[in-house]
């Protein structure tokens, strides 16, 4: 398995600009989660999915973000417009449904992507 | 909400040295406990986690975790640390009957002096 890809791997743009990152999960993992890493706040988590839909969209830092999976296979987070605080890094991470009654092997294991790198100058 | 506290935000020691890293959750129910590991330029992979059973966890790369449910605690530990340890640590709770979703706590940044 490829893990999660996402792209691109850095971005670089101006203030005004919009910005769309993706992300491929992992087969068969069916929540996506949406983190933001800066120095200053740590691993905030944006938003996540659970069979393509939309949960929990509370850390969403304003109407600016918009995030959505059109299918199992991909989301984007898209940004517009950008601007210089939204300069961090954005992971992407997948998991397994959860077995509520058993050894929960696998589950409730995230598995990150490389992250991407944005720069809003 | 649950949330995840650690202290200690920069580590710096010398190979051959102890590590513990202290990580405190606020949630009173059933949760379960990870470890995530970022080495420079990487993404975040996981080191140890806890669901169940034997509160003494280990993980890859020598490093162990108790989990002290009295205290809320889930330490990290590794009795002699190398150099390829540089790297932040991160803890992390869900909750074992909710969701997926996890939190994380701001971070240990470890250094190793050679």
């Amino acid at each position: 398995d490829a893990g999660v890809i996402q792209s691109p791997r850095h971005e670089v743009t101006e203030m005004g600009q919009e910005v769309t990152l993706r992300c491929k999960p992992i087969s068969g993992h069916d929540y996506l989660f949406w983190y933001r890493q800066t120095m200053m706040r740590g691993l905030e988590l944006l938003i996540y999915f659970n069979n393509n839909v939309p949960i929990d969209d509370s850390g969403m830092p304003e109407d600016r973000f918009s995030a959505k999976m059109p299918n199992a296979s991909f989301s984007t987070l898209k940004i517009q417009p950008s601007e210089p605080r939204d300069s961090a890094v954005y992971f992407c991470a997948s998991s397994a449904r959860r077995l509520r009654d058993r050894e929960l092997s696998g589950a409730n294991v995230l598995t990150f992507g490389a992250g991407s790198r944005l720069t809003v100058l | 909400a649950q949330s995840v506290s650690q202290h200690n935000h920069h580590v710096i020691l010398s190979e051959a040295a102890s590590l513990e890293l202290g990580c405190n959750y606020s949630y009173g129910g059933t949760v379960n406990l990870f470890w995530y590991v970022q080495y420079p330029g990487q993404h975040l992979q996981l080191l140890l986690k806890y669901f169940s059973g034997d509160p003494l966890v280990k993980g890859i790369k020598g490093f162990e975790a108790e989990f002290i449910k009295s205290k809320f605690s889930f330490n990290l530990r590794k009795p002699s640390v190398q150099w390829s340890d540089t790297a932040e640590y991160f803890c992390a709770v869900s909750l074992y009957y909710g969701n997926n979703r996890l939190a994380f706590g701001k971070g240990n940044q470890v250094v190793v002096i050679p």
